[in-house]
């Protein structure tokens, strides 16, 4: 069954570094997503993706974050200078079509120390 | 901002016997609901959806309802296995494809 990667699975950073979060959508998906979740929270939306730009963010998607799908196959998620607030579960998403069940990759784990 | 609520956020249930998860949400404009199920260190797996126009959708073990006056939509899953325990997530969405969470229930299903 077709999936969504997500690369690293964990990755430790120290405040104020650059992180770059990668995912690998399904082949034929047109719309792509990051959530994440910190520990013991919700599942937030962070930005949706279709047609090389933003469709939309959410609030927490400030001048820090910032996606791009540089290639045919990567989506990424880059956090500029990172805050021990940036701490969380980071999740790509990809669909096949609007309002459809996403299919959702593994997460990598951010740990801002 | 809690426009999707999972009130209770453990339930508990003996194999064989049907697990009923609720969700409540407050934003009239959402019009497809979803849930999912997520076990540790995974992604939310996608289970079953439901749009507004319908009031119920059922798959297999899964059946969802939906009730738009009492903006309240159910999980039931009959009969519950051992496999089922994990977090369930309630979701909904409006014209946009944003998904807006619950904060999960976790699901117990004791053999």
């Amino acid at each position: 069954e077709p999936e969504v990667t997500q690369t690293p699975s964990h990755q430790v950073t120290q405040m104020g570094q650059e992180v770059i979060l990668r995912c690998v959508p399904i082949s034929n998906h047109l719309y792509f997503y990051w959530y994440r979740q910190i520990l013991g929270q919700k599942v937030e939306f962070l930005v949706s993706f279709y047609n090389n730009e933003i469709s939309e963010k959410s609030e927490i998607f400030d001048d820090q974050f910032s996606v791009e799908r540089p290639d045919g196959s990567n989506f990424t998620l880059k956090i500029r200078s990172t805050k021990l607030e940036d701490s969380a579960m980071y999740f790509c998403a990809s669909s096949e079509r609007l309002i459809w069940g996403y299919t959702f990759g593994s997460g990598t784990r951010l740990t801002v120390v | 901002d809690q426009q999707v609520k999972q009130n209770s956020p453990s339930l508990s249930v003996q194999e064989g016997r049907i697990s009923i998860l609720n969700c409540d949400y407050t934003n009239s404009m959402f019009d497809y609901f979803l849930w999912y199920k997520k076990y540790p260190a995974e992604g939310p797996t996608f289970l079953i959806s439901i749009s507004s126009i319908k009031d119920k959708n059922e798959d297999g073990r899964f059946t969802v309802f939906l009730n738009k006056s009492a903006k309240h939509l159910s999980l039931h899953i009959v009969p519950s296995q051992p496999g089922d325990s994990a977090v369930y997530f309630c979701a909904a969405s409006g014209a946009n494809s944003k998904l807006t969470f619950g904060k999960g229930i976790t699901l117990s299903v004791r053999p």
